[in-house]
């Protein structure tokens, strides 16, 4: 089966960088999953990382060590539409397996 | 990429009835999912959903409180039967396979009230 964890709840200021952290166990491991959702709205995609190292988008970044279960999502220059839940995401062999996610909430 | 739509967006329905969620995707993809997000909680998968043959459904559900179809590559329904309060929540049809693409997409959802 699948564990996967992450802080339920994480507060940063505008303008500031936030690392949102995830742990997992899994059995089968075909890449990792960052997912945004905004409140009332489906997850939108953020990032994949299938092997060891750090991927960077713009002002999001995400990093992955298979040998440690851990992953970051690093999120630079916060807006307050950064507020939101992110979502932590393991894939099996052919499911997506979802953490319980972290509410952000950015700040003034 | 690829755009999935969901019919109804929202619903509110009557303790015992049923109701058929359909979800189209405007690409042809490998594979079909269905999960479940109840308030304030993350998103839990029910089913795969698998082209002219039945689903695979996760531990927890099971094809007679939902049926599943997908009658071809873009085109799945979810039911919901004999609904009860318990059974209020969102439910998200999610699609994956797109050639060379690794992403995977989720609808709009479907807000479901029981009373």
């Amino acid at each position: 089966g699948q564990n996967i964890d992450q802080p339920t709840e994480m507060t940063a200021t505008e303008g500031a960088i936030v690392q949102i952290n995830c742990t997992y166990q899994t059995s089968g491991f075909n890449g990792l999953f960052w997912y945004q959702q905004h409140a009332g709205e489906a997850p939108t995609f953020l990032s994949y990382n299938v092997l060891d190292g750090l991927e960077e988008k713009g002002r999001f970044s995400s990093f992955l060590s298979r040998s440690k279960g851990y992953s970051y999502l690093l999120l630079k220059e916060l807006q307050m539409k950064d507020s939101a839940s992110y979502l932590c995401a393991v894939k099996g062999y052919s499911t997506l397996t979802f953490g319980k996610g972290t509410m952000l909430l950015v700040s003034p | 990429s690829a755009v999935i739509s969901q019919k109804p967006s929202r619903d509110i329905c009557q303790r015992g009835t049923s109701l058929t969620i359909q979800c189209q995707v405007d690409s042809q993809v490998t594979m079909m999912f269905w999960y479940r997000q109840q308030p304030g909680q993350s998103l839990t998968l029910i089913a795969t959903a698998n082209q002219g043959s039945e689903a695979t459904y996760e531990s927890g559900f099971v094809i007679d409180k939902f049926p599943i179809s997908r009658p071809n590559l873009t085109f799945s329904t979810l039911t919901v039967s004999n609904m009860s309060p318990e059974d209020s929540s969102i439910y998200l049809c999610s699609a994956t396979g797109l050639a060379g693409d690794y992403e995977q997409y989720f609808g709009p959802g479907t807000r479901l009230t029981v009373t």
